[in-house]
């Protein structure tokens, strides 16, 4: 099947610094890919929808100038988390959608957990 | 979106079959129903997905009744494996329609 992948897999960083996640899709292309965040105990929450040459698709509440999102291709979006605090620590899962997709099956990376300090 | 409710959790004894429902009443004509596992520290993993009727593949099956408006996924002779949070998710993907978790349904399988 088709393969996301994450990295960093896991990230420590100190406040005030930004940190740079990348999203791959392995053996697709992707023209969509979507960005969620995971609290521990909580489900996934959408953070973005990211489509390949244009700017991303914020959802309500997540800062965009704090969570930059870039999809410079259709096998790669990066979420770079600026300025972060202990507060941004968090799991965070990206999913793509192949081209021409209609039934909707996402696939997942594995996931970056963020901790800062 | 069609916003979709399970139960919070569900425990269940290794070798038996469970079966998960999930209600999502607003559905719409062009939504598919997906389920999807996930296990701690790692990102969702596609179980299986339907319209209607039912639909099964090699790990479960998917049930779907004539109004859609529900869902029902059967995991046969679950082992210790299996316990991990089970999400529902509907949505017609066309274009770049994300897909919204609900809470999921954690279940616990006890040997």
């Amino acid at each position: 099947g088709a393969v996301v992948s994450q990295h960093p897999s896991w990230v420590i960083c100190k406040s005030g610094t930004s940190v740079k996640i990348e999203c791959r899709s392995l053996d697709f292309q992707a023209t969509t890919m979507f960005w969620y965040r995971q609290f521990p105990k909580q489900s996934l929450m959408l953070m973005a929808t990211s489509n390949e040459g244009s700017k991303a698709t914020y959802e309500q509440g997540v800062e965009k100038d704090k969570f930059l999102i870039n999809h410079a291709s259709l096998t790669l979006s990066t979420l770079t988390v600026t300025s972060a605090h202990p507060e941004d620590s968090s799991f965070y899962i990206c999913s793509a959608q192949g081209q021409g997709s209609d039934t909707g099956e996402l696939f997942f990376g594995e996931g970056s957990r963020l901790t800062v300090l | 979106l069609a916003k979709t409710t399970q139960p919070i959790s569900m425990d269940s004894y290794e070798g038996q079959e469970v079966n998960i429902t999930c209600s999502h009443n607003n559905i719409a004509t062009n939504d598919y129903i997906t389920w999807y596992q996930q296990f701690p520290s790692q990102g969702p993993r596609f179980i299986i997905q339907g319209y209607k009727t039912k639909v099964t593949n090699e790990v479960a099956s998917l049930f779907i009744p004539a109004d859609r408006k529900s869902s029902t996924l059967s995991l046969p002779r679950v082992s210790l494996s299996d316990t991990a949070v089970y999400y529902c998710l509907v949505g017609g993907y066309s274009g770049n329609t994300p897909l919204v978790f609900g809470k999921g349904t954690r279940l616990s399988v006890i040997a």
